[in-house]
């Protein structure tokens, strides 16, 4: 069982560096969302896709950015990192966007720490 | 942005010892979500509720969603060593016209169940 995969599981990078942190699903499910998660701060949404072709800004999203070419897909990009994006960032996916969001599915986390 | 605070923030007890946590807010949500997250994973659903003043039994555990679906709590009994984790809960706003509603996650509850 697959569920949502996430890679690299661990990154550290320096400051200005551009990353990409990589996201797949195999459940065919229509919205994908991507988290950070803070000690003290939760989980707060930076970018999420309710259908393959769209997207649309959460909470935080400055600094970030996402693409949806399919469904299965979902990368989140820092075009240049800094200090305050050292974060746990989940790829998550659920059936149905929206309202009717139902249970959310999370991959196991990226680990990014930005020197 | 509609908040959802959790209380405790941390709460460590003995094993076999019962506890509640808290989860509150001034909006109201059209339904409430209570995930588990263990260290190196990502969280992973409980329970949904739906209706206001609805009980919903796991095992030892049980949710309730309050009347006026604005707060929630999760009551533990006789909580053992595997009980250990990070509970967040997650309020999915009325559903409107737009179908943009996100979940929105509090902030946690680490509990440490001491052997």
């Amino acid at each position: 069982i697959a569920g949502i995969t996430q890679a690299p599981t661990s990154q550290i990078l320096a400051a200005g560096r551009r990353m990409t942190l990589r996201c797949t699903q195999d459940m065919r499910h229509n919205a994908m969302y991507w988290y950070r998660q803070d000690l003290g701060l939760g989980l707060r949404l930076i970018h999420y896709s309710n259908t393959a072709g769209t997207t649309g800004k959460g909470e935080v999203p400055d600094g970030y950015s996402v693409s949806r070419a399919n469904t299965d897909d979902f990368p989140l990009t820092l075009a240049s990192a800094v200090p305050s994006q050292t974060s746990v960032y989940f790829c998550a996916s659920s059936r149905q966007p929206g309202g009717k969001t139902g249970e959310l599915f999370f991959g196991e986390g990226s680990r990014l720490t930005v020197l | 942005t509609q908040l959802l605070e959790q209380s405790p923030q941390f709460l460590s007890i003995q094993e076999g010892e019962n506890l509640t946590v808290y989860c509150n807010s001034s909006s109201v949500f059209s339904s409430l979500q209570w995930y588990r997250q263990e260290p190196g994973e990502g969280p992973v659903l409980l329970v949904t509720v739906v209706t206001g003043g609805e009980v919903k039994k796991l095992k030892r555990l049980t949710f309730q969603f309050g009347d006026a679906r604005k707060d929630s709590s999760l009551h533990i009994t006789a909580a053992q060593p595997g009980d250990t984790g990070l509970y967040l809960c997650a309020g999915v706003p009325p559903i409107s016209n737009f179908g943009n509603e996100k979940l929105t996650f509090g902030t946690g509850t680490r509990l440490t169940i001491i052997p």
